[in-house]
């Protein structure tokens, strides 16, 4: 069992830019989660994917974030056009049943600049 | 929509002596998960315990265990005998009530004084 892995760790772009970063999550877990993490701030929810399906967006998740799980294995997450609000750390996690514990990996850190 | 507060944004303690973080959460659901995750500095979050609301019993993983205070909607997480390693942010967090996405407090900062 390797964990959850995220790719790059650290991202740092132009505004206005284009950014996708990729999750890796634990072989036998179904389920696929994104979270968006400010300094001082808890997790907060982006989406979730069961399988290869996208059952859940957040409010947060704006018409330039996009994300996708085409096999049910790896997801990625993209933004377009970003802003300098966008700067956070991007958490990724999985799970492998309804009971809601997750297991998260690393993070990307994006900086805009 | 489910709310989670964590009222105390940093603690210390002495090591070896225990400490009490504080979590309260709101919701008008009877069936869901409350968790504790700690998240050390530039390292990634992991999950500390878990409790499910329909069990009454107060769940416990070794040095770690929690206050499940359904009717006040409470609950905090005690460590016993704090270690070094144990210094880190701690965050709360609920699921359930058909969100699939966990909703986290602020968290507050464990310190462990030497």
């Amino acid at each position: 069992d390797t964990g959850v892995s995220q790719n790059p760790r650290h991202k740092i772009t132009k505004r206005g830019q284009n950014v996708t970063f990729r999750c890796d999550p634990i072989s036998e877990h179904n389920r696929l989660y994104w979270y968006r993490q400010t300094l001082g701030q808890g997790p907060e929810f982006l989406t979730y994917f069961q399988n290869e399906a996208q059952l859940e967006k957040s409010r947060l998740l704006s018409d330039r974030f996009s994300a996708e799980r085409p096999k049910g294995s790896f997801s990625t997450l993209e933004i377009q056009r970003t802003e300098q609000g966008d700067s956070a750390m991007y958490l990724c996690a999985s799970s492998p049943s309804t009971n809601y514990e997750q297991y998260f990996g690393p993070g990307t850190r994006l900086t805009v600049t | 929509a489910q709310t989670v507060t964590q009222s105390q944004p940093e603690m210390s303690v002495q090591e070896a002596e225990t400490v009490t973080l504080s979590c309260t959460y709101d919701t008008s659901e009877s069936d869901y998960y409350l968790f504790w995750y700690k998240q050390p500095p530039s390292r990634q979050m992991i999950l500390v315990i878990r409790q499910e609301a329909y069990k009454q019993q107060n769940a416990t993983e070794n040095r770690f265990s929690v206050n499940f205070q359904k009717a006040a909607k409470s609950f905090s997480l005690k460590i016993s005998d704090s270690q070094l390693g144990d210094a880190a942010m701690y965050f709360c967090a609920y699921g359930g009530g058909g969100a699939d996405g966990l909703t986290f407090g602020k968290g507050t900062h464990l310190i462990i004084q030497p």
